[in-house]
Order: structure tokens, then C-alpha cells, then sequence
């Protein structure tokens, strides 16, 4: 199945906001609101962000937020922090013939 | 807290099967998805499948039939064998335990990396 679309890269400065943007099909993104989004430092296992599109785990800051327009997901961080920079992929549950599927992950530089 | 972690040979020669192990503690795996996850190095994540509480599997149809995830629950493992390999199968290995009947994951191992070469 075709992974799902993210920026290769985005930028932002201490303080800012940054988008990330996950783009898919009615198939999975947006089909069903089970958008999951993971942080990833180097060298580390993925951490959870986001699941269920706008939802939080427990101990995961809120200036990390999740929604959904159509067929496109979205990860906004504000007040970025230099621990920030990261890279990060979204998930979503797809319909079609496997269960999930990722998207390429996007590395975000805090300048 | 749960747990997850992966073991087995860090290499494989080329035409021969990786097989991975992961040991859950601090929780049950009865009842749960199991999962694999891998990533080449320098690449996004690719998920290789599952094993549903049920026993039932679904696979990536990338991995062509190569893949077969089993489980041991009176040991709390599941493992991943995956067969004929090549250079393209090197990668860090992650299982991952979702929450119960969800598709997201919440617990990972720290990942097991596995060079393919002679």
C-alpha cells in the first residue's frame, strides 16, 4: 500500500508554531478518525503524540495537537522548543487490505 | 509499566531467515494486538504486520509472503521470522503492543537493528 504523504522537512524558531501535514486517501485518513502521530528522536524508539486524531496519552505535552480535514491530518506544535527538533510520522488505520500504514516522516529543524 | 523487548541475531547472511523475539513484561500480550514494525536505516517506518488476540495474522503484501509472526503467551512472546533475505531487509526492528483493539501504538520495544551480509 502507498505510504502516506508528509513534508520531508519543516522549520520553525523557538516560540513558533509548526504544522505538520499527513495527506491520504478515503481509505485511511480520511475514512476513519484514526490518526495516530509519533515523535522520533535519533537513535530512539517512536514515541506516541497523537491518536484518534486529536487525542493526547497521558504525560504528552499540549502544546502537541492533532486534527483532520478530509483526507489531510495535521500535527501543530506550538511554543516550539529546541527538544522539539525531531523527526515525526503520522499513522492512520487503512481499509485497504492491511491495517496500518505510515506516513514517510517529516524532519522538523528548530532554528 | 510495560515493557517490550526485542532479541535475536544482530546478522544475517543473505537467502536466510531473520527470526526476532520479543519479550513482554509488566503487562499481558493475551488479548492484544502484536506487532512488528522495522526501519531501514536513514528511512520512515514500515509496518511488517500483526497477530490479533484472536491468533489470526495480517501482513504487509510488500513482504510477500516472507513474514510469519507466532506467539508463545505462556511466556509473554511473540516473535518474527522472516524468510530469504536480502540487503533490503536490513533494518532496526521494533515489536509494539497497541491498547486493546486499537491500531495506534502506545508501547515499543527499543528496537533490535539486523545487518544482512555474508
Amino acid at each position: 500500500q502507498s505510504a502516506l504523504t508528509q513534508p520531508a522537512s519543516v522549520s520553525g524558531s523557538p516560540g513558533q508554531s509548526i504544522t505538520v501535514s499527513c495527506t491520504g486517501t478515503t481509505s485511511d485518513v480520511g475514512g476513519y478518525d484514526y490518526v495516530s502521530w509519533y515523535q522520533q528522536h535519533p537513535g530512539r524508539a517512536p514515541k506516541l503524540l497523537i491518536y484518534d486524531v486529536t487525542y493526547r496519552p497521558s504525560g504528552v505535552s499540549d502544546r502537541f495537537s492533532g486534527s483532520k480535514s478530509g483526507n489531510t491530518a495535521s500535527l501543530t506544535i506550538s511554543g516550539l522548543q529546541a527538544e522539539d527538533e525531531a523527526d515525526y510520522y503520522c499513522s492512520s488505520y487503512t481499509s485497504s487490505g492491511t491495517d496500518v500504514v505510515f506516513g514517510g516522516g517529516t524532519k522538523l529543524t528548530v532554528l | 509499566q510495560v515493557q517490550l523487548q526485542e532479541s535475536g541475531p544482530g546478522l544475517v547472511k543473505p537467502s536466510e531467515t531473520l527470526s526476532l523475539t520479543c519479550t513482554v513484561s509488566g503487562g499481558s500480550i493475551s488479548g492484544y494486538y502484536r506487532s512488528w514494525i522495522r526501519q531501514p536505516p536513514g528511512k520512515g517506518l514500515e509496518w511488517i504486520g500483526h497477530m490479533y488476540y484472536s491468533g489470526s495474522t495480517n501482513y504487509n503484501p510488500s513482504l510477500k509472503g516472507r513474514v510469519t509472526i507466532s506467539v508463545d503467551t505462556s511466556k509473554n512472546q511473540f516473535f518474527l521470522k522472516l524468510t530469504s533475505v536480502t540487503a533490503a531487509d536490513a533494518a532496526v526492528y521494533y515489536c509494539a503492543r497497541p491498547p486493546l483493539g486499537a491500531t495506534y501504538f502506545d508501547h515499543w520495544g527499543q528496537g533490535a537493528l539486523v545487518t544482512v551480509s555474508s
